[in-house]
């Protein structure tokens, strides 16, 4: 079961870009990483999933190193509606998906 | 829309009673869930289907049940077993991928409180 690690909290200011990485050592082959993003009292809504180099769509980019060992959420200019929790989960083949405590960026004015 | 409604929002519940709490989803997605979010943490998983009429236990299933006999709906019902129910959860679907590639479709949450 590949397993993630992720910072427990970021702070950033407004208009910032915010990287957020995410450590998987150990990652199959066949698994994709996948971002969730939740803010208070919501359920997670999917932001991002890539299985290697870089992928970009209308709200971040996932940048995965060759090796795959990690993996970074890379948010552009940040407002305060970015403020959420960022949770990276990684396939694990046969198992259902964890979600660990994630990241909480908060962004500050 | 298409999109998974959880209700009630907010439900209480008594010592001894069981509550259930409903979710539907009109995504036409095979695969639904349930999770339990508690204050500061991440989600753990109670229960999933990945097909109607079938369903497996997460990692905390113990004093809940579940039930799949339509595709569009997966109500989890709290019972008397479980003895520390206040939390956060969620109901989620998915086209079913595999484990390696899924993704998830959340509703917005049911808060169940103990009186």
């Amino acid at each position: 079961l590949a397993k993630t690690t992720q910072p427990i909290s970021m702070d950033s200011y407004e208009g910032q870009e915010v990287n957020i990485t995410c450590s998987h050592n150990n990652i199959a082959t066949n698994d994709y990483i996948t971002w969730y993003q939740q803010f208070p009292s919501q359920g997670p809504r999917f932001i991002i999933q890539g299985y290697k180099t870089k992928v970009t769509n209308e709200v971040a980019s996932l940048f995965i190193p060759a090796d795959r060992k990690s993996s970074t959420l890379s948010l552009p200019r940040v407002s305060l509606s970015d403020t959420a929790v960022y949770y990276c989960l990684v396939g694990s083949g046969n198992t259902p998906l964890v979600f660990g405590k994630g990241t909480r960026l908060s962004v500050i004015a | 829309d298409g999109g998974i409604t959880q209700s009630p929002k907010y439900l209480f519940r008594k010592e001894g009673q069981n509550v259930t709490l409903s979710c539907e989803q009109n995504l036409n997605h095979d695969a639904m869930y349930w999770y339990r979010q508690d204050p500061g943490q991440g989600l753990r998983l109670i229960y999933y289907s990945q097909i109607v009429n079938d369903f497996q236990k997460g990692d905390i299933a113990e004093g809940y049940s579940v039930s799949r006999e339509k595709k569009e709906s997966f109500p989890l019902t709290v019972t008397s077993a479980q003895k520390n129910p206040t939390a956060f959860y969620l109901c989620a679907s998915s086209t079913w991928t595999g484990w390696d590639n899924e993704k998830l479709f959340f509703g917005s949450g049911t808060q169940l409180s103990v009186l």
